[in-house]
């Protein structure tokens, strides 16, 4: 069974920094791509960064919204993925979603499977 | 700025079919920008249902269907259920210069 646990929420002051970790399980971790979303407090669900498996190069993207601030890595050895966030906004609020990513070799293309459960950020003062 | 929009709420009846759209303002929605559609119900994580425009994943009910239709990305749902009711979202990958993934902004069905 694939599973994903997110840590590392909390509450933040603006400007400060935090670290999401997503420990996986029931797949193998280092040849997929992982990624990571979120969900402001009644709103709608937002792409935040994306990270490719070994057999494509552990390459990473980015939303506008959070190039330059936060940055996302993995540790194979492990089956974790992380999420730097630095310089943190109050707009940064989120639940945060660690999501496993599969490539279809057929379309060439990645989509979403696995969901986390999620772990809460508040950036307030 | 990429916009995809979705319609914000539908009501259908228990047994009826319903039909979520998922449009992009800048341009037609093809099979290239993957289109993939989530049920996401109240205090739950999103779950995928649909992806690459038509694919069912292995737990996806079969009355979830997926097409493009007039520009747009569909998402099809037959002899609706009560444990249909929730927000469905659809994401798009627009690719290029950039690797982008937009959401729409989800649609609340109510099943009435």
């Amino acid at each position: 069974e694939i599973q994903l646990v997110e840590s590392g929420g909390g509450l933040a002051q603006p400007g400060r920094s935090l670290r999401l970790s997503c420990s996986a399980s029931g797949f193998s971790f280092g040849d997929s791509a992982m990624s990571w979303f979120r969900q402001a407090p009644g709103k709608g669900l937002e792409w935040v960064a994306f990270i490719r498996g070994k057999p494509y190069g552990v390459t990473t993207e980015y939303a506008a919204s959070v190039r330059g601030r936060f940055s996302m890595s993995r540790d194979d050895s492990k089956s974790i993925a992380y999420l730097q966030m630095n310089s943190l906004k109050t707009e940064d609020t989120a639940v945060y979603y660690c999501v496993r990513v599969s490539y279809d070799a057929s379309w060439r293309g990645y989509h979403l499977d696995h969901w986390g459960q999620g772990t809460l950020v508040t950036v307030s003062s | 700025q990429t916009v995809v929009t979705q319609e914000p709420s539908l009501t259908v009846s228990p047994g009826g079919t319903v039909t979520l759209t998922c449009a992009s303002n800048t341009r037609s929605v093809t099979s290239g920008n993957f289109p993939s559609w989530f049920q996401q119900k109240p205090g739950q994580s999103p779950r995928a249902l649909i992806y690459m425009t038509s694919n069912r994943h292995s737990w996806t009910p079969a009355r979830f269907s997926g097409s493009l239709l007039g520009g747009k990305a569909v998402l099809t749902l037959s002899d609706v259920q009560p444990e249909d009711e929730a927000e469905y979202y659809c994401l798009l990958y627009y690719g290029g210069a950039q690797f982008v993934w937009v959401f729409g902004g989800g649609t609340k069905l109510t099943v009435l």
